[in-house]
């Protein structure tokens, strides 16, 4: 069965500071997801990464993936107020003929003035 | 385009009713997957439709069931409701079968009391 794992899963931030969420899977999959959640709301999709060594960047967000290790990170640079949310990684086995997305239970990023 | 729409937004049921939740998937998309998002949780999978029959199921037991229909819209039902099922629904769509480019909607939120 494949877990994600996340961590932290809260995390209290000054503005302007830097922080990394760290994102395992126990097993290869061939594509990790990061999506956003505000709170109530769906899902917003931020990155999706394919392959070892993918590094994608929007903003203040800059994910990477290193499938060897079955490690990906999401970095947080200057940290502001509108980054507040929860985020979470998702992952896919490559056998599943359905693709369904196991994810991890989130990290609560709360940025404060 | 248009986007992953689902209804109802919120909706309030007693132990032991009957719920049906709707999802127009986005134009284009012939596969729905349901998830459920527990309070405090990430996401989990519930079960996928590509073209009209079900494509995989994850741990929820018979009373969740669905539908997918000639225009690729779906419905969850759950019948016989538990307090534990209280959660926000999701649907993504998606093209064939893949989770890549998954759209979600905004969920449904279900409270069962």
């Amino acid at each position: 069965e494949l877990k994600v794992e996340q961590n932290p899963l809260f995390l209290s931030m000054q503005e302007g500071k830097n922080y990394t969420i760290y994102c395992n899977y126990s097993t290869t999959s061939d594509r990790l997801y990061w999506y956003r959640q505000d709170p109530g709301k769906s899902l917003e999709s931020l990155f999706v990464l394919l392959s070892n060594g993918a590094v994608k960047q929007e903003g203040r967000l800059m994910a990477s993936l290193d499938t060897k290790a079955r490690l990906s990170t999401l970095h947080i640079t200057a940290a502001v107020h509108d980054l507040s949310a929860t985020y979470f990684c998702a992952v896919a086995p490559p056998w599943s003929s359905n693709y369904k997305l196991t994810f991890g239970k989130g990290t609560l990023l709360t940025v404060n003035p | 385009e248009t986007g992953v729409t689902q209804s109802p937004t919120h909706l309030i049921k007693t132990r032991g009713q009957q719920v049906t939740l709707r999802c127009s998937s986005q134009s284009g998309h012939n596969t729905v997957s349901w998830y459920q998002q527990a309070l405090g949780q990430g996401p989990q999978f519930i079960f996928q439709y590509y073209r009209e029959e079900e494509n995989g199921r994850g741990n929820f037991p018979p009373r969740f069931s669905g539908l997918q229909f000639p225009n690729y819209s779906s419905e969850l039902n759950v019948n016989a409701l538990e307090l534990d099922d209280s959660a926000l629904y999701l649907c993504a769509s998606s093209r064939d079968r893949s989770n890549y480019g998954y759209t979600f909607g905004s969920g449904t939120r279900l409270t069962v009391v």
